[in-house]
């Protein structure tokens, strides 16, 4: 299996503020054959089924704020929201489809400092 | 409006049985894979059973194999999980999950159901 690990496991940001959030993939999620890499970010608010915010590392989901960027290649990667609003609270989650038995991470807890 | 709809949940005895049913709503159900990703309480997600358009191709997680089958009935639009042999570990919101990769060959989830909490506890 491939294991996914996220860093921080929380973090604090004040609103308007930059929140970083990292994912390590075990081995590569990178596709040499279409140069794609096969990782996928969610957000999950308090009580809610996760959502779908970023495909294919950096692809945004249509409707998804465009304070929401996602980068990284190979087995490095980030989530990164530029300006903290208070919606964005929630636990975010990294996800490989490199291998088609998908696996996420433990979850990025982002609150208001 | 896609719409996925568990159901089937509750609380079960350590060893016994539950099936979870996921009606689904506002798109071709038979064209896409399904998966099941569950929660534990408090904690992260974890892919559980995936399975294809025609039902013919299932995948199940290793912890869960030989114990859980998944299926599907197109006409019922409906996804189902049989869950036997349920231990305490098993306990979870159960999400059913809409794969957007028509081939299932790079399996994301743009819809989600709203969860069906399974407790296993005597």
């Amino acid at each position: 299996d491939i294991v996914m690990t996220q860093s921080p496991d929380s973090l604090a940001v004040s609103l308007g503020e930059r929140a970083t959030i990292n994912c390590k993939s075990s081995q590569t999620i990178l596709y040499s054959s279409s140069n794609k890499n096969y990782l996928a970010w969610y957000q999950q608010k308090s009580g809610q089924p996760p959502k779908l915010l970023i495909s294919w590392a950096s692809i945004r989901e249509s409707g998804v704020p465009d304070r929401f960027s996602g980068s990284g290649s190979g087995t490095d990667f980030t989530l990164t929201i530029s300006s903290l609003q208070a919606e964005d609270v929630a636990v975010y989650y990294c996800q490989q489809y490199y291998n088609t038995l998908p696996t996420f991470g433990q979850g990025t807890k982002v609150e208001i400092k | 409006e896609v719409q996925l709809v568990e159901s089937g949940g509750g609380l079960v005895q350590p060893g016994g049985s539950l099936r979870l049913s996921c009606a689904a709503s506002g798109f071709t159900f038979s064209n896409y894979w399904m998966h099941w990703v569950r929660q534990a309480p408090g904690k992260g997600l974890f892919w559980v059973s995936r399975i294809n358009g025609n039902g013919v191709s299932t995948r199940n997680a290793d912890s869960v194999k030989g114990r859980f089958t998944i299926s599907r009935d197109n006409a019922k639009n409906t996804l189902y999980l049989q869950m036997n042999s349920l231990t305490a570990d098993d306990t979870a919101v159960y999400y059913c999950a809409r794969d957007m990769s028509l081939s299932g060959d790079d399996p994301r989830f743009d819809y989600w159901g709203q969860g069906a909490l399974v407790t296993v506890s005597s």
